[in-house]
Formats: structure tokens, sequence, C-alpha cells
């Protein structure tokens, strides 16, 4: 089982419309989460940062997070064309602050 | 804010050559930078964690004497790749991190740095 694991997609979403992605990890020590957006040929961008459970609003994004269940999400509301990027799940854990990733999930906005 | 250059942006270089990239926090402090990097389609892969005056540490596999890490201050990091082979050609990320009292107690990543071995 990997330790940060994401649906690879794509994840074909209409412009307009809200775009989920989810993330879910295996360490109950896990204590800050974070999504990275990566456009081709380009370095992650850091978007949200989360780190207790509940919502995080921030523009068009809000990630959720459970750590009852272990899982994060990312909702991307009126999703843009502009959105279609690789969105990268990572996780880092109380002892140290390496990121640990997910591999990612593909997303394309359909104009 | 939380700015993190790199240069150079991409290299082209001769087998057996070395090669230095720099890595730069502009507006923060940088207690701790990482170097990662990543082949066309996976996912990110890190290499070392380096702390401001001392030495690197080295994940699982890659070989400290090949990536020299040299994090001399807290806005500069170089990572040298020596003896580079056409092997070694990838997509080189650096990020930074401040002080846990920071407001920038997050990674930020550099633009990357595309290296072709020859």
């Amino acid at each position: 089982q990997k330790e940060v694991e994401q649906n690879s997609g794509p994840l074909s979403v209409p412009e307009g419309a809200i775009a989920s992605l989810n993330c879910t990890y295996s360490d109950r020590v896990s204590q800050s989460f974070f999504w990275y957006r990566q456009y081709s040929g380009k370095s992650p961008e850091l978007i949200m940062s989360i780190y207790s459970n509940g919502d995080k609003e921030d523009g068009r994004f809000t990630a959720q997070l459970n750590k009852a269940s272990q899982y994060v999400s990312l909702l991307i509301r009126d999703s843009q064309p502009s959105d279609s990027a690789t969105y990268l799940c990572a996780v880092t854990k109380a002892a140290g602050n390496k990121l640990t990733f997910g591999g990612g999930t593909r997303v394309l906005v359909k104009p | 804010g939380a700015v993190v250059s790199q240069h150079p942006s991409w290299v082209i270089c001769k087998s057996g050559t070395s090669v230095k990239i720099e890595c730069r926090s502009l507006d923060f402090q940088a207690t701790t930078m990482f170097w990662y990097r990543q082949f066309p389609k996976q996912s990110l892969m890190l290499m070392a964690t380096s702390n401001e005056g001392s030495k690197a540490t080295y994940e699982q596999g890659v070989e400290k004497d090949k990536f020299l890490i040299n994090h001399a201050s807290l806005t500069l990091s170089t990572l040298t790749v020596t003896s580079a082979h056409p092997e070694d050609s990838s997509f080189y990320i650096c990020s930074a991190r401040g002080s846990e009292a920071s407001s920038y107690n997050e990674q930020f990543f550099g633009p990357g740095t595309r290296l072709t071995v020859l």
C-alpha cells in the first residue's frame, strides 16, 4: 500500500462545474496536508494547506480533511480551462518535514 | 511572498562534466531546503534534505558523492551533479521551507532546472 494514494485520472469536468479530488494516506501520525498544482513541464505550486479536521476555503478551492478516515480532498468550484493540471496531494509527519507525495490526479477542464 | 528561484532553468552538458544548480529563497530565510528530481510522467522523487550549516540527508538509493549538496546560507543551496551521464538527465526541483515560527512553514518550490546530458 502506498503511503499517499490518489486516483491518477484523468478527471474530466466541464467548464464551470465542480472538480472533486480525493487523497488517502496510510500513516495515522500524519499531521500536515497539502495540495499542489503542477502544470506540464513546470514545478509544483502550493495551492492549499490544511492541518485540522474540517473544511478550509480559499477562493475557488476548498480542502477537506478527515483524520479519522485518513482522507483529504480538494474541491475546485467554477472550474476553468486554466485549472487543467496535475494535482498532487502531499503529507508530512509530525517528526519531520519531508513531504510524501501521491502520484497525482490529472484534471482536464473542457470548455 | 515565498518566492524560490533556481538557476539555471535549463542546461545541456556533455557526459562526464559536472553541473551546479543553485536554489535561492528570495524573500524568506529557508532553514530547510529539499532537492527533488522528476522523470517524465512520474511523481517527484525526494533526493535529499539539507539544513543550513549541516550536512545533507540523502534518501535511500541516492549517491551522495554524485549529487553534492551545499546549504551554506539561509537563502542558498546548491546541487552539483558530478560526472553527469545521460541517465542523470531529468527535471531537478528544489523547495525551501522556513522555520516553524515563520509564515513560511510550508514547502515552496523553485521553477526547476531541466538537465540534459549528451
